[in-house]
């Protein structure tokens, strides 16, 4: 069975400073990963995906997120936090082949504090 | 394009009762799934149908079911309402089933409250 570990569930950090946000995973077989984003009474937002290739993936917003297979870690970082950025991101994970539903992490609320 | 829809944003039901909830998808994208998210238990799986068909279904029980008609609309259903079904359903929408374009792009989301 896969599953996903977010291991901070607060992550506070000053405006202009960089931030990273912890995921690493377990899955049979090769994973696809992505990272959501969700505001208040409002659904997830995908910001980007590890699929293949490059191990740093560039997605929305300035995010970005590094794979690295051998410690099963998706941590997603942003050189400079905004204010705006405050939010609460999921990680996410599904095996290449098989079951196709996403498992989430528990989550990790982001404050960014100006 | 229009993002995925969901409606209604708010329901009340008590319990006993069921509940019909709606998704419609992206243009073009034929798999919708369905999540469902609470404080204790987070996001979970409920279901997920490509081209009318239901491809995975997660542990819920039997009353949660769903379908998706022709025009890859699909709707949820939820009989016999208990306290504990009170959440955010999230329903979400990609381009394909399986394969690299599988990013799921999500609804606002249906809150239900059971009292």
């Amino acid at each position: 069975a896969q599953s996903v570990a977010q291991p901070e569930d607060q992550v506070n950090v000053a405006e202009g400073n960089p931030l990273t946000v912890k995921c690493t995973y377990s899955v049979s077989g090769n994973p696809y990963l992505f990272w959501y984003v969700q505001y208040p009474n409002r659904g997830l937002q995908f910001l980007l995906k590890y699929i293949t290739g490059d191990n740093l993936v560039k997605g929305s917003y300035g995010f970005e997120a590094e794979f690295n297979k051998s410690q099963t870690s998706f941590h997603l970082k942003k050189p400079s936090a905004l204010v705006s950025d405050s939010a609460l991101y999921f990680c996410a994970v599904r095996p290449t082949a098989g079951r196709r539903a996403l498992t989430f992490g528990s989550g990790t609320r982001l404050q960014v504090q100006p | 394009k229009a993002g995925v829809t969901q409606t209604p944003r708010y329901l009340i039901k008590t319990r006993g009762q069921q509940v019909t909830l709606s998704c419609s998808p992206i243009s073009g994208h034929r798999s919708v799934s369905w999540y469902q998210q609470t404080p204790g238990q987070g996001l979970q799986f409920l279901f997920e149908y490509f081209s009318e068909t239901q491809r995975n279904k997660g542990n819920f029980p039997g009353r949660f079911s769903g379908r998706q008609f022709s025009n890859s609309r699909s709707e949820m259903n939820v009989s016999t309402l208990e306290l504990g079904d009170s959440a955010l359903y999230l329903c979400a929408s990609s381009l394909e089933s399986g394969g690299r374009n599988t990013e799921a792009f999500f609804g606002q989301g249906t809150r239900l409250t059971v009292v």
